[in-house]
């Protein structure tokens, strides 16, 4: 079990540029998470995949936020003409669906943290 | 709906004293709560769960957590800090998504700093 994983670990880019994050989940996790992280907060979640779908996303993903899960496997997240507001660390996680409805565990990659300047 | 508040910023505590991190919980229905652990510039690691049956969970590292429906409380509870313990903990309760995922609503962390 190698765990989830993200790359990159740090981004640092100027306002108004593109970036995409990967993630690569726990292998045959089936559900697959993005949340947000800023300085003094708990993370919040912005979108989620059931295998290539993406069933669910979050007022907080404004228009220049897209994610994909291509295969069912790993995730990329990107953004579009960053801004200075985008500096956060974004967080991954992965769970596999269990017997009982809601009782999966989320497991989190190390997060890719994000500097717009 | 579905919060929780970690009432505390901070906690302090010696090494080898008991610790208590508190959270308490807001939820319409039976709630499904869970406490992560972040160290500086990590992802969050999962520590215990709460779903159904025995009031006291056991988790990962010596940590378990109390869950108290009257109080509508989950405090993370450990008999013996340890000065590696100190770090960032967060409570979280399970919200429902379409076609069956769950998203965690976190609490704003407490920092839990054990010295010597």
């Amino acid at each position: 079990d190698t765990g989830v994983s993200q790359d990159p670990r740090h981004k640092i880019t100027k306002r108004g540029q593109n970036v995409t994050f990967r993630c690569d989940p726990i292998s045959e996790h089936n559900r697959l998470y993005w949340y947000r992280q800023t300085l003094g907060q708990g993370p919040e979640f912005l979108t989620y995949f059931q295998n290539e779908a993406q069933l669910e996303k979050s007022r907080l993903l404004s228009d220049r936020f897209s994610a994909e899960r291509p295969k069912g496997s790993f995730s990329t997240l990107e953004i579009q003409r960053t801004e200075q507001g985008d500096s956060a660390m974004y967080l991954c996680a992965s769970s596999l669906t269990s017997g009982r409805a809601g009782t999966d565990t989320q497991y989190f990659g190390p997060g890719t943290r994000l500097t717009v300047l | 709906a579905q919060s929780v508040a970690q009432p505390e910023d901070q906690v302090n505590v010696a090494e080898g004293n008991p610790l208590t991190v508190k959270c308490t919980y807001s939820v319409s229905g039976n709630p499904y709560l869970f406490w992560y652990v972040q160290y500086p510039n990590r992802g969050l690691q999962f520590l215990l769960k709460y779903i159904t049956g025995d009031n006291l969970v056991k988790g990962s590292y010596g940590f378990e957590a109390e869950f108290n429906k009257s109080q509508t409380s989950f405090h993370l509870k450990k008999p013996s800090a340890l000065v590696s313990d100190s770090a960032l903990y967060f409570c979280a309760v399970r919200v429902p998504l379409t076609g069956g995922g769950n998203k965690l609503t976190f609490g704003t962390g407490t920092q839990l700093k054990v010295e010597l």
